[in-house]
């Protein structure tokens, strides 16, 4: 069965600090995954997207890794902000459908406090 | 920040009454989607569309209908909305041509529907 799973549910820290979220997948074929955050009551909005041949992207302040052969990634934040508090959703889409199939993870809740 | 709208953002409305969400997008993206998301739950895909006059039902069952006779339109019908109905709606889109590598879905800013 195809999944998404993310680790951890939720996480708190201090504005400033530096976090790392996980995200483990069983999709096959595998074509990408993606970063999205989304903040309370909005949609998702893309941070990083990785093909299978790529093993980090950065976008600002966010670092994506992927690692294909023990289908891991994670998403690592520093320097965090306020602004970072959101849900953060690891997405992956399989090969060979002409759809692009979306696998969605649950999210991290992440929170910042000052 | 992506060219895609949705409208009410939130509505909250009587059991058994009809209600219509809109979609609508600027970016003459061929494929539109609508998806279902519940608090700290994943997004789960209730319909498609490849192009005007093609709609399909998506993975998870959803009671609600869509149509799309515009390209830059897809909206999303609840004939009688029940408080099971209650949920976040999302309605994104994508654009075929484009490099599967850099395949991507923009998303609205959402509906919540709140049934009493």
């Amino acid at each position: 069965k195809n999944q998404v799973e993310q680790s951890p549910q939720s996480l708190i820290i201090l504005e400033g600090k530096n976090c790392t979220l996980q995200c483990n997948y069983t999709v096959s074929p595998f074509s990408n995954l993606r970063w999205y955050k989304q903040d309370t009551g909005r949609g998702p909005v893309s941070l990083t997207i990785m093909t299978f041949s790529e093993n980090t992207k950065s976008n600002g302040r966010y670092t994506a890794t992927l690692d294909a052969d023990t289908k891991q990634s994670s998403l690592h934040i520093t320097a965090s902000q306020l602004s970072d508090s959101a849900s953060y959703i690891c997405v992956v889409s399989d090969r060979g459908s002409t759809l692009g199939r979306l696998y969605f993870g649950r999210g991290t809740q992440l929170t910042v406090w000052p | 920040e992506a060219d895609i709208y949705q409208t009410p953002r939130y509505l909250v409305i009587g059991t058994g009454k009809k209600i219509t969400l809109e979609c609508s997008q600027t970016m003459g993206h061929d494929k539109m989607y609508w998806y279902q998301q519940d608090p700290g739950m994943e997004l789960h895909l209730i319909h498609y569309s490849y192009g005007v006059n093609s709609t399909e039902k998506g993975d998870l069952s959803s009671e609600s209908t869509v149509s799309r006779i515009r390209t830059e339109h897809f909206p999303l019908t609840l004939e009688s909305a029940r408080p099971s109905h209650t949920s976040q709606y999302l309605c994104a889109s994508s654009d075929p041509h484009g490099l599967e590598s850099s395949y991507e879905q923009y998303f609205g800013p959402g509906t919540r529907l709140t049934v009493t």
